[in-house]
């Protein structure tokens, strides 16, 4: 099973611009790993920030960007705010075994 | 719009099955690329995926749980079903199910092991 790897914690000034990544053992991700990522902060829920490598929801803020960078996914947060400060999570579908994988997450300290 | 709430005893005894059903609205589990998923989180961990299926009934099961788990649907129901089977302490875990299309996710169930 592929191992998808991400920072294990990252910190970003107030009003700043951070780069998270994610990246497969199995090589390039592209748009056909349909990159998802999620933001949880303690005690609730995971929310999904940005599906399909780019794609917002409503909820999500317009801060956050997904994009594919370096042969990475990457969540980029630009003028981050305090209440940014959360675990983040990517997702890769891998289509050979129809599989889902997370990975380890990404603790943003905002300070 | 998508809900999905997961539904099952809170406190489970060591070797006991556990059953956890999923129950969702606003979309058709017939099409796809539909596919609903259980997810745990123990506490202060990340998340693991467990296991995954999909409208055509393809199911996916992570590799050091797949003798323990059973994933299964009913679309008549609007129902995801996940057992696990020989629960442990070390299963103590929020349980989350969630919709694969856009990412929608339940609130999740506070699952504890002790005897």
């Amino acid at each position: 099973q592929a191992v998808v790897t991400q920072e294990p914690s990252v910190t970003v000034s107030p009003g700043g611009t951070v780069t998270l990544t994610c990246g497969s053992s199995t090589g390039t991700v592209t748009s056909s790993h349909y990159p998802y990522w999620y933001q949880q902060k303690p005690g609730q829920a995971p929310r999904t920030l940005i599906y399909d490598t780019d794609n917002k929801h409503s909820w999500t803020p317009a801060r956050f960007s997904g994009s594919l960078l370096g042969g990475r996914a990457a969540l980029t947060l630009s003028g981050a705010q305090p209440e940014d400060e959360a675990e983040y999570y990517c997702l890769l579908y891998y289509s050979g075994p129809r599989d889902l994988i997370f990975g380890g997450g990404t603790k943003l300290t905002v300070l | 719009q998508i809900t999905l709430k997961e539904s099952g005893p809170t406190l489970v005894k060591p070797t006991q099955t556990l059953t956890l059903t999923c129950s969702f609205s606003g979309f058709s589990f017939t099409t796809s690329p539909m596919n609903v998923a259980w997810i745990r989180q123990p506490p202060g961990k990340a998340l693991e995926s467990l296991a995954l299926i999909y409208w055509d009934d393809h199911k996916r099961y992570s590799p050091s749980l797949r003798n323990r788990l059973t994933i299964t649907k009913d679309t008549s129901k609007n129902q995801v079903v996940l057992t696990m089977t020989n629960m442990d302490p070390v299963d103590t875990a929020t349980y989350y199910c969630l919709y694969g299309p856009g990412g929608y996710w339940g609130q999740g169930t506070l699952v504890t092991v002790s005897s």
